[in-house]
């Protein structure tokens, strides 16, 4: 249980272009959403958070105009890269926090396997 | 803010235990958990532990918790070369209830 996916697995695009990531909770629902970056070698680093049905809270120093979120459901969260420049080429994770019953205690988040974006 | 820190890399022979540790600063977190990466994959819940537990056995895996000193360790029994990957400590942030990660240490298991 607790399967969270994201689509597409990688994704090269050029430059002014807009890549949208879509992460989905298989077999649960998933209240909360988050979205991570990751460089290579380093740890995570949320972007944002976001609720089924509300607008998502965004972290310090992350433009809510570039990297657009949408929950509009449950099961499904997505990420718009907009205008992406290379800059923007990164290792992007969503995770999913469930209701209890989802396998671990309440505030567990499980984790897709993340999207490959290369700007080119 | 949290502060969690790891140390860097982990080199072990096959068949050895594997410690690994992680410090933080915010005692404030209901659950402390581990996760596993491996190269250009997303993180695999390993285990949990509960902040009012000392210590959580399963299977390979031995989480040990100090609050006193705000120490976490994750003990890996009889390391396999499959074990080999970045694995994250993390915290659930509190009032906030995100997940403040480590750094990760790198876990390079020598057959």
């Amino acid at each position: 249980g607790a399967v969270v996916s994201q689509h597409p697995s990688w994704v090269i695009c050029k430059s002014g272009t807009s890549v949208k990531i879509e992460c989905r909770s298989l077999d649960f629902q998933a209240t909360t959403m988050f979205w991570y970056r990751q460089f290579p070698k380093q740890s995570l680093m949320l972007m944002a958070t976001s609720n089924e049905g509300s607008k998502a809270t965004y972290e310090q120093g992350v433009e809510k105009d570039k990297f657009l979120i949408n929950h509009a459901s449950l099961t499904l969260s997505t990420l718009t890269v907009t205008s992406a420049h290379p800059e923007d080429s990164s290792f992007y994770i969503c995770s999913a926090r469930g209701k209890m019953g989802a396998g671990g205690p309440a505030d567990t988040q499980y984790f897709g396997p993340g999207t490959r974006l290369t700007v080119l | 803010g949290e502060d969690v820190e790891q140390s860097l890399f982990l080199s072990v022979r096959e068949g050895d235990s594997s410690v690994i540790n992680c410090t933080y600063t915010d005692s404030s977190s209901t659950y402390l958990y581990w996760y596993k990466q491996e190269p250009g994959a997303g993180l695999q819940l390993l285990t949990y532990i509960f902040s009012n537990m000392d210590m959580k056995q399963d299977q390979r895996l031995t989480v040990l918790l100090n609050k006193k000193d705000k120490h976490l360790s994750l003990r890996i029994a009889d390391t396999q070369t499959g074990d080999s990957a970045i694995y994250f400590c993390a915290g659930s942030g509190g009032a906030t209830n995100k997940l403040i990660f480590g750094t990760g240490t790198l876990l390079a298991v020598q057959p």
